[in-house]
């Protein structure tokens, strides 16, 4: 399987625990993306690694929230201190560098249920 | 401040007829626009994209549509399957902001055989 690959599908934690998601993006792309998605509305961006260094962040990543990329290859997704409003389904997605990386692929998400 | 909205929460459709999902942007600054499309509990996969410099785009039973001056697209759909039941989901790159993709809400599509 040489898709996106996002570790683990499921998590339910408690209220105040942190969490660690993983991602392996499609090899040889160099970008790689964070969304979050709940129910009923679309995929809202996170960060976006291009290589190892993060270039952007959204207003939604509190400061709870860290992401890394060492080395340029999978990234983690860590959540400090979770609170209910944290679940979601966590989306990772990679894409080839310009010009010809238009099409972001995503992985199959990651569940998180904070309880 | 949605700037992708698809004003169609859920579309049903009879197999064998054509599907049109509608997407409308407010950015001017978005330069490329994509399709995914989802099913429950996985991740969006993606269907087929445009460039705003093209109006028309078309794979397989896919075809999509972009009208620049009234900011607009639509993903047709033909003949519609039973298979193609999931949301549909709108995405628009910003090109101020690398590859960062804008999603609008979703459109559930039922198609019934």
């Amino acid at each position: 399987d040489t898709g996106v690959s996002q570790d683990p599908r499921h998590k339910i934690t408690k209220r105040g625990q942190n969490v660690t998601f993983r991602c392996d993006p499609i090899s040889e792309h160099n970008r790689l993306y964070w969304y979050r998605q709940t129910l009923g509305q679309g995929p809202e961006f996170l960060t976006y690694f291009q290589n190892e260094a993060q270039l952007e962040k959204s207003r939604l990543l509190s400061d709870r929230f860290s992401a890394e990329r060492p080395k340029g290859s999978f990234s983690t997704l860590e959540i400090q201190r979770t609170e209910q409003g944290d679940s979601a389904m966590y989306l990772c997605a990679s894409s080839q560098g310009q010009p010809s990386g238009n099409t972001i692929y995503f992985g199959e998400g990651s569940w998180l249920t904070v309880v | 401040d949605q700037q992708v909205k698809q004003n169609s929460p859920s579309l049903s459709v009879q197999e064998g007829r054509i599907s049109i999902l509608n997407c409308d942007y407010t950015n001017s600054m978005f330069d490329y626009f994509l399709w995914y499309k989802k099913y429950p509990a996985e991740g969006p996969t993606f269907l087929i994209s445009i460039s705003s410099i093209k109006d028309k785009n078309e794979d397989g039973r896919f075809t999509v549509f972009l009208n620049k001056s009234a900011k607009h697209l639509s993903l047709h759909i033909v003949p519609s399957q039973p298979g193609d039941s999931a949301v549909y989901f709108c995405a628009a790159r910003d090109m101020e902001y690398g590859n960062k993709l804008v999603f609008g809400a979703g459109t559930i599509l039922r198609v019934k055989s």
